[in-house]
């Protein structure tokens, strides 16, 4: 069975520019969160989906978005990038919504850098 | 809320040197804990999983116990390879849905 894909690998873009990041989980998977990893910060929750409605959110600043689609392929949408936004993003599926028993699998990540 | 505490690294070991990474962990309810390895340049894999206390989780000659009397889930490794240099993180299951990270320690082994 294939993993959990991601797509780009890797980005570089500029200031005030939007990207659009892919994941596509693991088939029979409903569930897909997103995570920041920073150097500074370290693993951080962005939110999640299930059945194309997001359930949590945690706490980043409206610039960032996301959506799922009927397939559950999500995206997820940074708008006006800032320097800050230059991170390693992680998509994470599961069969069901996370709650404290779920396993999460993790894409190899996005590399996003901001110039 | 849930949180997390690893030991922070870098630990460097010898080839075949007993690994052991420390965690420690604050939960209501009782979450899933978890290891996440992740290798330079790649996303996290799944090391092992334990679900409720007294579970021990294996893979790959990790080992880690769900001590609920100690709120603990140790890395252990008998004998560690220079293919485990990698960065490890503990985690456990938030209640809104999130997995919550410890910061990560960095095993360097050494041939």
């Amino acid at each position: 069975k294939a993993g959990v894909t991601q797509t780009p690998r890797y980005l570089i873009k500029t200031r005030g520019q939007q990207v659009t990041l892919s994941c596509s989980p693991i088939s029979g998977h409903r569930s897909v969160s997103w995570y920041q990893q920073t150097p500074g910060q370290g693993l951080q929750f962005l939110f999640e989906y299930f059945s194309e409605t997001q359930r949590n959110k945690g706490n980043f600043p409206g610039r960032f978005s996301g959506r799922q689609f009927s397939n559950s392929r999500s995206e997820m949408n940074v708008s006006t990038l800032e320097l800050g936004d230059s991170a390693l993003y992680l998509c994470a599926s599961s069969v069901t919504p996370g709650h404290l028993k779920e396993t999460q699998y993790f894409g190899p990540g996005t590399r996003l850098l901001v110039l | 809320g849930n949180s997390v505490t690893q030991m922070e690294g870098p630990v460097t070991l010898s080839e075949e040197a007993f690994l052991t990474i420390n965690c420690t962990y604050t939960a209501t309810g009782y979450p899933s804990l978890f290891w996440y390895v992740q290798y330079p340049g790649e996303g996290l894999q799944l090391l092992l999983k334990a679900t409720k206390a007294d579970d021990k989780g294996s893979n790959k000659g990790f080992e880690a116990t769900y001590r609920k009397e100690t709120t603990s889930f140790h890395l252990e490794k008998g004998s560690v390879q220079v293919s485990d240099s990698a960065v490890y993180f503990c985690a456990l299951g938030g209640s809104q849905g999130n997995l919550i990270f410890g910061k990560g320690t960095k095993l360097s082994v050494k041939p």
